[in-house]
């Protein structure tokens, strides 16, 4: 069965680059149309679309965090990661990777099991 | 952006109770509504989309109803494994966003 699982530090120090890994498991990435979206939950916040990156190579962000954000995808090692630069305590979340394959690019049917992170000196 | 609004906020049932929560969007956004079940420490699990199908493996006492900027999620009997926060989600347009969420517990 598809598996994701994110990587990444989970301490970032204010205004450094927070950056994160899924690694996709039980599925090619590129096996069909993908949809691969970074989502971020804190109590302030609730639950935070950033942003996906899907199978035409082509990334959409939150407007909200568009200056800051980058997913990228790596098919060859079947990940795709984030960065958000510039970070300060708001960005303290619980990030998770989601995806889908040959679906709406908002149905979140496969997630990771989160990676807290926590932006402090 | 388009905004989500839950009501209620938290609600207490028993086991066996008819639950429902609805959800309100800010603008006509069709039929695009997910609903989600998440259980603490855990993320998010798809329930529903297209405001009314049941994702594959979900049991048929969760549904959900509605379109435009109205929606409804029921569970017509709750169990025991069902007391949790319940999200929904629109997708009609960019960015996707979720509402506040409505946890279930205990009465």
């Amino acid at each position: 069965q598809v598996q994701l699982q994110e990587s990444g530090p989970g301490l970032v120090k204010p205004s450094q680059t927070l950056s994160l890994t899924c690694t996709v498991s039980g599925r090619s990435i590129s096996s069909g149309d993908y949809y691969l979206s970074w989502i971020r939950q804190n109590p302030e916040k609730g639950l935070e679309w950033i942003g996906y990156i899907y199978y035409t190579g082509r990334a959409d962000y939150n407007p909200s965090l568009q200056s800051r954000t980058a997913i990228s995808v790596d098919t060859s090692k079947n990940q795709f990661s984030l960065k958000l630069t510039s970070v300060t305590a708001a960005d303290t979340a619980v990030y998770y990777c989601a995806g889908n394959w040959n679906r709406h690019g908002g149905n979140f049917d496969y997630w990771g099991q989160g990676a807290p992170v926590t932006v402090s000196s | 952006d388009t905004q989500m609004t839950q009501s209620p906020s938290s609600l207490s049932a028993s086991v066996g109770d008819r639950v429902t929560i609805t959800c309100q969007a800010s603008q006509d956004i069709y039929i695009y509504v997910s609903w989600f079940q998440q259980k603490p420490g855990k993320a998010p699990k798809l329930l529903i989309y297209d405001a009314s199908n049941l994702e594959r493996g979900v049991p048929a006492r969760f549904s959900g109803s509605g379109s435009g900027t109205d929606f409804r999620f029921t569970i017509s009997s709750l169990q025991p494994e069902d007391f949790a926060t319940y999200y929904c989600q629109q997708y009609d347009n960019l960015p996707f966003t979720f509402g506040p969420g409505t946890q279930v517990d205990f009465k």
